[in-house]
């Protein structure tokens, strides 16, 4: 199994900060990589698919880079809904794995 | 809009059989564009895929679970179920269900129900 890795588990900010949440793959899955954000009782929310393409509807605030094993979700801008969970997950191959999540938290 | 919706026994006894349906609504249920899946969450831990139903009627499982899990589909009824056979107390958490796509060939699950919690008692 391809084992995910993110960092930080938590990330603690204030309104406008810039968020980076990274996210490291056990072996190479290319750009086989997409980000979710995941709130309390509610579906979780595709972000980011292959890596940097953003899911239609998403705020341009959102960015993913990587390719590889080293993956990268950015937020300019810090909202106030944009406090969630967030996960990598890799479609490389099955079985499909996540990331242990990081929660992005209010300082 | 596709709609995604987890239903199913919120309460399940240990050693018995987990069963949930999704049903799928607002869009086409039956396009070789899309596969489904279910995905878990135990309490206060990360998200698990569990496995894939796709068009073809073929099935992918992780392997942890494979020798107690059913993915199967019912185009008829636009739905698809997972059963997990012999739960234990380590089978307790919020279940979703997902429908996978493409772009650019690289895959995602880009629809997700709200969830379901089930609870395994001894």
């Amino acid at each position: 199994d391809i084992q995910m890795s993110q960092s930080p588990s938590s990330l603690f900010a204030t309104v406008g900060d810039r968020g980076t949440i990274t996210c490291r793959a056990s072996q190479s899955i290319g750009r086989y990589l997409n980000w979710y954000q995941h709130k309390p009782g509610k579906a979780p929310k595709l972000l980011i698919y292959a890596a940097s393409n953003l899911q239609s509807g998403v705020p341009s605030r959102f960015s993913g880079s990587g390719s590889g094993t080293d993956f990268t979700l950015t937020i300019s801008s810090l909202q106030s809904e944009d406090f969630a969970t967030y996960y990598c997950q890799q479609s490389y191959s099955t079985p499909y794995t996540f990331g242990q999540g990081t929660k992005v938290e209010i300082e | 809009q596709l709609q995604v919706q987890e239903s199913g026994p919120g309460l399940v006894k240990s050693s018995e059989t987990l069963s949930l349906t999704c049903t799928v609504s607002g869009d086409s249920f039956t396009s070789d564009s899309y596969w489904w899946g279910w995905i878990r969450q135990p309490p206060g831990r990360g998200l698990e895929w569990i496995g894939n139903v796709y068009y073809s009627g073929n099935t992918d499982y992780t392997p942890s679970l494979r020798s107690r899990v059913t993915i199967s589909v019912d185009t008829s009824k636009t739905q698809f179920s997972l059963k997990l056979r012999s739960v234990t107390a380590t089978d307790t958490a919020v279940y979703y269900c997902a429908r996978g796509s493409y772009g650019y060939s690289y895959g995602y699950f880009d629809h997700w129900g709200q969830g379901a919690l089930v609870t395994v008692s001894a």
